[in-house]
C-alpha cells in the first residue's frame, strides 16, 4: 500500500461548478497536510497547509482533514479553466522532514 | 524575485557527463530540500539541509549523487557519470519551521535530459 494514495483522473469537472479533490494516508503519525497545484512542465505551487481537524477556507479553497479516517481532502468552488493542473496531495509525518507525496490527481476544467 | 531560484533550468547533457544544479533559498528560509519529479510521479525526496547541515539523504541517492550547502544558503547538486534513468526534473524547496508550522516553497525546477 502506497503511502499516500490519489485517484490519478483525469477529473472533469464544468466550468463554475465546484471540484472535489480526495486523498488518504497510511501514517496514522501523520501531523501536516498539503495541497500543491501543478502546471505541466512546471514546479509544485503551495495552495492550502491545514494541520487540524475540520475545515480550513482560503478564498475558493477549502481543504478538509479527517485525522480518524485518515483522509484530506480539497475542494474548489466556482471552478476556472485555470484551475485545470495536477494537484498533488502532500504529508509530513511526525519528527520527519520530508514530504510524503501522492502521485496526483489530474483536474480538468470544462468551460 | 524572493522565490526559491534553480539553475539552470534546462540541461541536456550526454551519458557519463558530470552536472551540477544550483539552488537559492528563500533568503530567511533555514532548510532546503532536493527532491526529483518525473512524468506522472508525485516528487521523490532526495535529500534536506538544515542550516548547512545535510540531515537526511534519501536511500534512493546513489552515491553519484552528491549535495552540499555551504554557509547554510544556496545549495548545489551534483550528479556524476550521468546515466539515461537520471533524466527528470530537479526541484528545491526551502522553507521555514515556526510553532510546528512548516510550509515549503518550490523553485522552478531544473529539467535534466541525458541523452
Amino acid at each position: 500500500q502506497k503511502e499516500v494514495e490519489q485517484n490519478s483522473g483525469p477529473l472533469s469537472v464544468p466550468e463554475g461548478a465546484i471540484a472535489s479533490l480526495n486523498c488518504t494516508y497510511s501514517d496514522r503519525g501523520s501531523q501536516s497536510f498539503f495541497w500543491y497545484r501543478q502546471y505541466s512542465g512546471k514546479s509544485p505551487e503551495l495552495i492550502m497547509s491545514i494541520y487540524s481537524n475540520g475545515d480550513k477556507e482560503d478564498g475558493r479553497f477549502t481543504a478538509q482533514l479527517n485525522k480518524a479516517s485518515q483522509y484530506v481532502s480539497l475542494l474548489i468552488r466556482d471552478s476556472q479553466p485555470s484551475d485545470s493542473a495536477t494537484y498533488l496531495c502532500a504529508v509530513r509525518m511526525y519528527g520527519n522532514y520530508q514530504l510524503i507525496w501522492g502521485a496526483g490527481t489530474k483536474l480538468i476544467i470544462k468551460p | 524575485d524572493t522565490g526559491v531560484s534553480q539553475n539552470p533550468r534546462h540541461k541536456i547533457t550526454k551519458r557519463g557527463q558530470n552536472v551540477t544544479f544550483r539552488c537559492d533559498p528563500i533568503s530567511e528560509h533555514n532548510r532546503l530540500y532536493w527532491y526529483r519529479q518525473t512524468l506522472g510521479q508525485g516528487p521523490e525526496f532526495l535529500t534536506y539541509f538544515q542550516n548547512e547541515a545535510q540531515l537526511e539523504k534519501s536511500r534512493l541517492l546513489s552515491d553519484r549523487f552528491s549535495a552540499e550547502r555551504p554557509k547554510g544558503s544556496f545549495s548545489t547538486l551534483e550528479i556524476q557519470r550521468t546515466e539515461q534513468g537520471d533524466s527528470a526534473m530537479y526541484l528545491c524547496a526551502s522553507s521555514y519551521t515556526e510553532q510546528g508550522i512548516t510550509e515549503a516553497f518550490f523553485g522552478q525546477g531544473t529539467r535534466l535530459t541525458v541523452v
